[in-house]
């Protein structure tokens, strides 16, 4: 299987900051990386597909980066509502496989 | 707009099967969509399950230990998910989801139901 890792686990960060996760893959994902925001009690919802595509309606204050292994999300302009657990995941080879989350918290 | 509901038992005890069911609407089970499950241990990560196409291929997780069936009802619209000898270890709350044939990306969520596995 192919092992998804991010950091951090969680970040403390203010309405405004520039917020950045990293996902990195133990081989090569090729594109197939894609970044899940879920709030509490809440389905997770796609935001970044392909490395980075954003879903529609997407905020164009989320962005994608990255290539091969190693990859980015990066919120310029952190908003109230962004305060939420973010996941990227793996869809280059079966099992498809989650990272650990990053869970982003109000400072 | 397309929509998904799970449904089934909330508890189940040790060792029986864990059944739930996805209810479709927005869009054909027999469209090119293949139909997964995800599921989430209480205060833990994301796990894919598997996922079944219309044809009743299925791809599913090994480390479920080919415990999983996964199947299709076209008359109803519909996919279900069995889980067998179920431990405390599968408690969580499990997702349908879909995605289009060639878009390797979950866009489509229920909205989750928690299954618990207690005697």
């Amino acid at each position: 299987d192919i092992q998804m890792t991010q950091s951090p686990s969680s970040l403390s960060a203010s309405v405004g900051d520039r917020v950045t996760i990293t996902c990195r893959a133990s081989q090569s994902v090729n594109t197939y990386l894609n970044w899940y925001q879920q709030k509490p009690g809440k389905a997770p919802n796609l935001l970044i597909y392909t490395i980075s595509t954003l879903q529609s309606g997407v905020p164009s204050r989320f962005s994608g980066s990255g290539s091969g292994t190693d990859f980015t999300l990066t919120i310029s302009s952190l908003q109230p509502e962004d305060f939420a657990t973010y996941y990227c995941q793996q869809t280059y080879n079966f099992p498809y496989t989650f990272g650990q989350g990053t869970k982003v918290e109000i400072k | 707009q397309v929509q998904l509901q799970e449904s089934g038992p909330g508890l189940v005890k040790p060792s029986g099967t864990l059944s739930l069911t996805c209810g479709v609407s927005g869009v054909s089970i027999t469209s090119s969509n293949l139909w997964s499950w995800v599921r989430q241990p209480p205060g833990e990560g994301l796990e894919w399950i598997g996922e079944v196409y219309q044809s009743g291929t299925t791809n599913d997780n090994p480390s479920l230990k080919s415990r999983v069936t996964m199947s299709v009802d076209k008359s109803k619209n519909q996919f279900s998910l069995k889980l067998s000898s179920v431990t405390a270890a599968d408690t969580a709350v499990y997702y349908c989801v879909t995605r289009r044939s060639g878009h390797y990306f979950l866009d489509y969520w229920g909205q989750g139901t928690l299954v618990t596995v207690s005697s």
